[in-house]
């Protein structure tokens, strides 16, 4: 049981390339989450998904696009980073019942130059 | 104004000390209110939580929250060097998409 796994961990892209981060479940979670983590600014909500083939708008959508095709895979895109961009992205999953308990993956650190 | 407001620390303790993490948040209509603890270069994992006010205790560590005044606090008892993390306070509406609004975050090192 891997639980919450993310794919690439490190990643450095120069400013208007595009790239995916990968979120993999399998704890047959509905929902899943994909946040940013910045200094000072805590955990932010970029993009969520209730459900598989469905995905809502977050804190700070802007620059991103998601989908949930699986159920146990949530995709976060970047089609043009930029250096406002570079942070840590923790992919989360949890059951809709639990209002409390998501389930954090280990973390993505971009860097975009 | 954030929804939830932390201070940042750093909180340096001797090891044995009692801890005091706090937060404040604004929206009256959250419902749940939660503890994760992050470990450097890890994902955040769940700690404690309580459902609306009042206390909760797991060990040596206790979540109080206070709905009258919309504060949230931890308590560490006997604290431990592997206790140095960032403790991050949560809180959510307890709506049908169990967003969690997260404080910044406060990072503590536990002195030997």
């Amino acid at each position: 049981n891997a639980g919450v796994t993310q794919t690439p961990k490190f990643r450095v892209l120069k400013t208007g390339q595009s790239m995916t981060l990968l979120c993999a479940q399998d704890m047959n979670h509905e929902y899943m989450y994909w946040y940013r983590q910045d200094p000072g600014m805590g955990l932010r909500l970029i993009h969520y998904s209730v459900g598989e083939g469905t995905t809502a708008k977050g804190e700070v959508p802007d620059g991103y696009n998601v989908s949930r095709l699986k159920k146990q895979n949530f995709l976060l895109g970047l089609e043009s980073a930029a250096p406002s961009q570079t942070s840590v992205y923790f992919c989360a999953s949890s059951y809709p019942h639990t209002k409390e308990t998501q389930y954090f993956g280990p973390g993505t650190r971009l860097l975009v130059l | 104004q954030k929804e939830v407001e932390q201070d940042p620390g750093p909180l340096s303790v001797p090891e044995g000390a009692i801890v005091s993490l706090n937060c404040t948040y604004s929206n009256s209509a959250f419902q749940y209110f939660m503890w994760y603890r992050q470990y450097s270069r890890k994902g955040p994992e769940l700690l404690m939580y309580t459902y609306s006010s009042g206390n909760k205790e797991d060990g040596r560590f206790t979540a109080q929250v206070d709905k009258s005044s919309k504060y949230i606090s931890l308590f560490i008892r006997d604290s431990q060097p592997s206790d140095s993390a960032t403790y991050l306070c949560a809180s959510n509406y307890g709506g049908a998409t169990n967003k969690l609004i997260f404080g910044t975050g406060t990072l503590l090192a536990v002195q030997p």
